[in-house]
């Protein structure tokens, strides 16, 4: 079945570095989507996108939809205590059929920021 | 605009009962999909709702059903529970068309004894 490989697993990183994760598959997708889920809590939609080639940023948060839609990108600039959790990235066949309101996970990455 | 709104948060079942989930998505979604998260699994989708229909189903067994009501809410049964049902049980809201985000609530925490 379709799978999605996000790395790192896990960073370690002082407060007002960057950070930067991935996601990688072996299908195509035609929607991407970053979330961050903190303990307890569902995950919370950070940046969706749509077309291959796009770069959408949102706030301190850049991600960008890879040119063969295999693949995904999160940067976040000048990391803060608050951004600690679990980014998750997401896909979506958008086909219609068997893809209907059916997303395809990343494993996450755990983000631990040193004040 | 109100969230997606998941009750109850919290469930302790013993292993044999039932349990039922409730789901109300953002006013004007009419999509309803549910994802169980395990440490082990991660996030694995259930099934899918739209306009009182399953859309889409994954691969769960039949204990795992569902449905949708016409106000769009949505509820999850599990029958006969067991020790690995315990998991986050989680809904997303969603327009229902393509290219539309999908947003989710706080969470169902379940945990069978």
């Amino acid at each position: 079945g379709q799978q999605l490989n996000q790395s790192p697993q896990s960073m370690f990183i002082q407060e007002g570095e960057d950070v930067s994760m991935n996601c990688t598959s072996s299908s195509i997708f035609n929607t991407w989507l970053w979330y961050k889920q903190d303990p307890g809590e569902g995950p919370v939609l950070l940046i969706a996108l749509y077309k291959a080639g796009e770069l959408t940023s949102n706030g301190r948060l850049t991600a960008q939809f890879g040119i063969t839609r295999k693949d995904s990108f999160l940067n976040i600039s000048a990391s803060i205590p608050s951004d600690v959790g679990i980014y998750f990235c997401a896909g979506d066949t958008n086909a219609g059929g068997t893809s209907y309101g059916k997303l395809t996970f990343g494993q996450g990455t755990i983000l631990t920021v040193h004040p | 605009k109100a969230g997606v709104t998941q009750t109850p948060r919290y469930l302790i079942k013993t292993r044999g009962q039932q349990v039922t989930l409730s789901c109300s998505p953002i006013s004007g979604h009419r999509s309803v999909s549910w994802y169980q998260q395990t440490p082990g699994q991660g996030l694995q989708f259930l099934f899918e709702y739209f306009s009182e229909t399953q859309r889409n189903k994954g691969n769960f067994p039949g204990r795992f059903s569902g449905r949708q009501f016409s106000n769009s809410r949505s509820e999850m049964n599990v029958s006969t529970l067991e020790l690995g049902d315990s998991a986050l049980y989680l809904c997303a809201s969603n327009q229902g068309w393509v290219n539309t985000e999908a947003f989710f609530g706080q969470g169902t925490r379940l945990t069978v004894v």
